[in-house]
């Protein structure tokens, strides 16, 4: 299972909104609604921020938004804030009844 | 509040082996199911392997298939990786985290290093 293709780096001034992508297959983000993103700071373990593509958990601010449209999925950060800057990657449930992350992609705040 | 401390890991040569436990805290274990997942120096993250709630379903990527063995002891609220015939590319910080459902990971613990070399 190949992991799901993600932009290596995304950057965006403060107060502005940024766009991640995550580019699979049928088999994987074409398939199901289970796709989810985490943020990972450096030196942390990673943080679930959305999941089944469109959902946040408590407590995730909803500036944080999931989209998916055939095998693309993306995260939206609306209103972007210095905390945002951290490594983000997506998930996937897939037809091989396994998971593939995306390759991440690091978010810069200018 | 819901922990997750995983340990075992250490400096292995290749074609040896390791166990790594994880031992979680502040939710009922035995109701959920369990992931690890392990992430290479400077890579990016890697799903490892999954076990349901009462072992009855367990999957392994193919990287560690074969090699890889998940298991988990419900009264000792615990999770277990067996890793034999490592090797340079298994070198990563292994993370365990509670599988809500479908890569649905809403805890993680602070990860344990493992790393293969001669």
């Amino acid at each position: 299972q190949s992991a799901l293709t993600q932009p290596a780096s995304v950057s965006g001034s403060p107060g502005q909104s940024i766009t991640i992508s995550c580019t699979g297959t049928s088999s994987d983000i074409g398939g199901y609604i289970y796709v989810s993103w985490y943020q990972q700071h450096p030196g942390k373990a990673p943080k679930l921020m959305i999941y089944e593509v469109t959902n946040r958990p408590s407590g995730v601010p909803d500036r944080f938004s999931g989209s998916k449209s055939g095998n693309t999925a993306s995260l939206t950060i609306s209103g972007l804030q210095a905390e945002d800057e951290a490594d983000y990657y997506c998930t996937s449930y897939t037809s091989s009844n396994s998971y593939v992350f995306g390759t991440g992609t690091k978010v810069s705040v200018l | 509040e819901v922990q997750l401390v995983e340990s075992g890991g250490g400096l292995v040569k290749p074609g040896g082996s390791l166990r790594l436990s994880c031992v979680a805290s502040g939710f009922t274990f035995s109701s959920y199911s369990m992931d690890w997942v392990r992430q290479a120096p400077g890579k990016g993250l890697e799903w490892v392997s999954s076990i349901t709630s009462g072992s009855t379903y367990i999957d392994y990527a193919d990287s560690v298939k074969g090699r890889f063995t998940i298991s988990r002891d419900n009264a000792k609220n615990s999770l277990y990786l067996q890793m034999n015939g490592l090797r340079a590319e298994d070198t990563a910080v292994y993370y365990c985290a509670r599988d809500l459902h479908r890569c649905v990971f809403d805890s993680w613990g602070q990860g344990t290093l493992v790393t293969v070399s001669s």
